[in-house]
């Protein structure tokens, strides 16, 4: 079983539509969560954190489920620039105490106007 | 100001041959990571350094693979020999402090061809 597990998509949404991408996790001793977005051909970059209590910013809600070990992102409004792949990460920290990010494959969101 | 770089940014070689990839650091940081992701595997973490030193090579495939981080703002990533299941995009990303906001600055990547 892969460590964190994404629907591959592609997602296919209209513009203005809402769309919401989910991603499992095996180790429950993971420390932290991201989502980070990768453009077509280009370098992945954080997006924002997953909190445990829910979080937004701006159109973008992420959520977090330790019990169910899940992780969500909802956008809201999708604007054509929303197309991109979405990479769930998760830190799986360790006993040095050093960062170790794991990243899921990605869920490819296509908008169209 | 300049981000993480890498080169080359792309590289095209035959089976068998030596591969070295580069990457300059943001200044300042003083935690590097190589990353490799393909299609079928994602971001695979290969190696981890803070403050030049190894920290996590688990990642690496094999003896084939060897990273190296002279001081604190150059590392490598060497293939010897190289063999077609080596071709992927290899990214280099730093962070500006051990325990971090989750925030990895990458680079362009290196995208590598073996024939």
């Amino acid at each position: 079983r892969k460590e964190v597990e994404q629907d591959p998509g592609p997602f296919n949404v209209p513009e203005g539509a809402t769309v919401a991408f989910n991603c499992t996790y095996s180790n429950s001793a993971s420390q932290s969560f991201f989502w980070y977005r990768q453009d077509c051909r280009k370098e992945p970059k954080l997006l924002m954190s997953v909190y445990s209590s829910g979080n937004e910013d701006g159109r973008f809600t992420a959520q977090l489920n330790r019990a169910s070990q899940y992780i969500s992102l909802l956008i809201r409004d999708s604007k054509l620039s929303d197309s991109a792949t979405y990479l769930c990460v998760v830190n799986k920290g360790g006993n040095t105490g050093f960062q170790k990010l794991v990243f899921g494959t990605g869920t490819r969101l296509l908008v169209s106007p | 100001d300049a981000g993480v770089i890498q080169s080359p940014r792309h590289e095209v070689t035959e089976m068998g041959q030596e591969v070295t990839l580069r990457c300059k650091p943001i200044s300042g940081h003083n935690s590097l990571f190589w990353y490799r992701q393909t299609m079928m595997r994602g971001l695979e973490l290969l190696i981890y350094f803070n403050n030049n030193v190894p920290i996590d090579d688990s990642g690496m495939p094999e003896d084939r693979f060897s990273a190296k981080m002279p001081n604190a703002s150059f590392s490598t990533l060497k293939i010897q020999p190289s063999e077609p299941r080596d071709s992927a995009v290899y990214f280099c990303a730093s962070s500006p402090r051990q325990f971090f906001t989750g925030e990895l600055f990458f680079g362009e990547g290196s995208r590598l061809t073996v024939l």
